[in-house]
């Protein structure tokens, strides 16, 4: 079984930029979720999909952020414009069931804006 | 609300030798706690999870931990370090209504040395 894919590993983009992040979650998860890890502090939630809905984007910084789900397989999380704080790792996972916290995770998007 | 302290940001420890890693967390409600492991240039894997059962439970590769509530702790052992158990182990919580947004603690880097 092929786990959570996620491209690119590496992206350096200048600050105004714009940046897409994708991750293919494992075939059959309905639910999908983006964290964050920025430098130097906690990995933290942003959203969770469950198939192409938005369940919860509590977690999202501000609306530079736009996460996309469409036909409910692959996900997209597009960063526009680009600033120096949102240098990070982001990180996808999947997960069949809502509940259990039992989630699936990519290698994660090292994201550095310079 | 939910938080976890992992209280050392590194430990090192020699082959053979036995690892601990410790985790204190708070939880408003009965909380499942899990131990992720990530590897170099991998994903985030998960090595065990206690959700109100047993209060020590056993993971892959030989990792254990004990949910101890009187000391808000869980901490993880292995009685003895392999090389490829470098990595860094990030204690987790979850819990409530939402336990698909967890709360990841700081990280804890594990140097193994020959």
């Amino acid at each position: 079984e092929a786990g959570v894919t996620q491209f690119p590993s590496h992206s350096v983009i200048e600050k105004g930029q714009t940046v897409t992040l994708r991750c293919d979650p494992i075939s059959g998860h309905d639910n999908l979720y983006w964290y964050r890890r920025v430098m130097g502090k906690e990995i933290k939630f942003l959203l969770h999909f469950v198939k192409e809905s938005k369940q919860d984007e509590s977690g999202m910084p501000n609306n530079r952020f736009l996460a996309e789900r469409t036909g409910g397989t692959y996900s997209t999380l597009k960063v526009q414009p680009a600033e120096l704080e949102d240098s990070g790792v982001y990180f996808c996972a999947s997960s069949q069931e809502r509940r259990g916290g039992f989630l699936y995770f990519g290698p994660g998007t090292r994201l550095t804006v310079t | 609300a939910q938080s976890v302290t992992q209280l050392d940001s590194h430990v090192s420890v020699s082959e053979g030798t036995p690892v601990l890693l410790r985790c204190n967390y708070s939880s408003s409600y009965s909380p499942s706690l899990f131990w992720y492991v990530q590897h170099p240039n991998k994903g985030l894997q998960l090595l065990l999870k206690y959700t109100s059962a047993a209060t020590l439970v056993k993971g892959i590769n030989g990792f254990e931990a004990e949910f101890k509530k009187s000391e808000t702790s869980f901490h993880l052992t292995k009685p003895s370090a392999h090389m490829s158990d470098a990595a860094e182990y990030f204690c987790v919580v979850s819990g409530g209504f939402n336990d698909y947004k967890l709360s990841f603690g700081a990280g804890t880097t594990v140097t193994v040395r020959a």
